[in-house]
């Protein structure tokens, strides 16, 4: 059975640009939940994906978007960086019916 | 708004000794309590779980009291190792809705 996975590991973007985040589900799941965790702060809630429609959305603006694919694999898009957007980016993958969400690594964002 | 409140911010102990987090809630529709574990460099994994019919539970060293009416409930870690010291974060959700709530979490330190 394989985890969930995201990529890149680590990312530095300048701000105002945009960048693309990847995440992909683990085996058997097709809901996908974005979370930003600050440092030293516990993951506030961005957005879920269930078969490639938006299920939820956190108090983030638009800027911050996604996408889910056929195969449930997901992409966080963020456009405008701003400073405050450096975060830990985690990517949880769950089956439908459960509430059990399985997370990936993250991806480490800095904004300079 | 932070709906779950979660103390202390860090915790000290012995090796052997028990490891007490607590948290407590104010949206009375989450029906779900999930207690994450955070190693550095990785994402949260699903500790132990809860609902709040059960007043209770116990998996391993690691147990779950649930007090609903004070909307309350907290991490006891007995034995606690070297291996345990981790960030800790409690969580809720609400039942069909995979948001997940976390706390602003707990970083343990077992010594030897």
């Amino acid at each position: 059975e394989t985890g969930v996975t995201q990529s890149p590991t680590h990312l530095i973007k300048t701000r105002g640009q945009q960048v693309t985040l990847r995440c992909s589900s683990q085996s058997g799941h097709n809901t996908v939940s974005w979370y930003q965790q600050a440092l030293g702060q516990g993951p506030q809630f961005i957005f879920q994906y269930y078969r490639e429609e938006e299920n939820g959305r956190g108090n983030f603006p638009p800027r911050f978007s996604g996408l889910q694919f056929p195969n449930y694999s997901s992409e966080l898009n963020v456009n405008a960086l701003e400073l405050d957007d450096s975060a830990l980016y985690l990517c949880a993958s769950s089956g439908r019916t459960g509430e059990k969400q399985y997370f990936g690594p993250g991806t480490r964002l800095t904004v300079t | 708004q932070q709906q779950v409140k979660q103390s202390p911010q860090s915790l000290i102990v012995q090796k052997g000794g028990i490891s007490i987090i607590n948290c407590a809630y104010e949206n009375t529709a989450f029906d779900y309590f999930p207690w994450y574990q955070q190693f550095p460099g990785k994402g949260p994994a699903l500790l132990i779980a809860i609902r709040p019919d059960v007043s209770e539970k116990k998996e391993g060293r690691f147990t779950i009291s649930f007090n609903k009416s004070a909307k309350q409930f907290s991490l006891h870690i007995m034995d606690s190792q070297p291996g345990d010291s981790a960030t800790y974060f409690c969580a809720a959700s609400q039942g069909g809705y995979q948001k997940v709530t976390f706390g602003t979490g707990t970083k343990l330190q077992v010594i030897p």
